[in-house]
């Protein structure tokens, strides 16, 4: 029973259309993130949200939107794709009144052609 | 602000050999050290934390006592296997309000068998 869900898993997208890429939690925390890694660059921040109708820009939030519903739920939004947004995606929720511990996701590979 | 280095960004060892991994923190106060892995495919899980100075943190083999003196947090195994192939993430969380958590860059371990 994971606890951090991602879907989809793999995405394929054309430049310029609109990708949403959509996050679940089950671990009832407050905190949730965005991240995208890349080889060479870790794990950088994309936005972040400290609850249901919160978000916030993170390192690099230029060319992506976040919406966070509900508790569970934290979607990251690409209105125009471009082929630089290529990269594997990690949504992670954190337990602010454990040391913000993350939890993550399996991650989606997307790939804007 | 807060900061986390990790010195190597590649590693290669054969079985059996002694790992190091270093990580060195810059923070006020007592930030809480992580050290995460991420297996071919998945998300980071978390390997294990310390939030005070000279506490050891340990899970699977792999050890790493916070030092507040040296600010560093060195991930130590005695004798890896093929199967600790991984990423290896050092992290903080500060101990000064939100959004306070940090990623290093991450090492590629690769064990040789």
């Amino acid at each position: 029973e994971a606890a951090v869900t991602q879907s989809p898993r793999n995405k394929v997208a054309v430049t310029g259309g609109k990708v949403t890429l959509s996050c679940n939690q089950t671990n009832n925390h407050n905190n949730m993130y965005w991240y995208r890694q890349d080889t060479g660059h870790g794990l950088r921040l994309i936005h972040y949200s400290y609850g249901a109708g919160s978000t916030e820009k993170g390192d690099i939030p230029d060319g992506y939107k976040a919406s966070r519903p509900s508790q569970e739920n934290f979607s990251l939004i690409l209105e125009l794709a471009t082929p630089s947004q290529t990269s594997v995606y990690f949504c992670a929720s954190g337990d602010y009144d454990n040391q913000d511990t993350q939890y993550f996701g399996p991650g989606t590979r997307l790939l804007v052609l | 602000g807060d900061s986390v280095t990790q010195t190597e960004g590649q590693v290669a060892l054969s079985e059996e050999d002694f790992l190091t991994i270093h990580c060195n923190y810059s923070a006020s106060g007592y930030p809480t050290l992580f050290w995460y892995v991420q297996y071919p495919g998945e998300g980071p899980q978390l390997l294990f934390r310390a939030s005070r100075d000279k506490e050891k943190g340990s899970s699977r083999g792999f050890e790493a006592t916070y030092d507040k003196g040296t600010t560093s947090f060195h991930l130590r195994k005695a004798s890896v296997q093929e199967s600790d192939s991984a990423v290896y993430y050092c992290a903080l969380s500060g101990d000064t309000g939100y959004q306070n958590f940090y990623f290093g860059k991450g090492t590629s371990l690769t064990v040789i068998p």
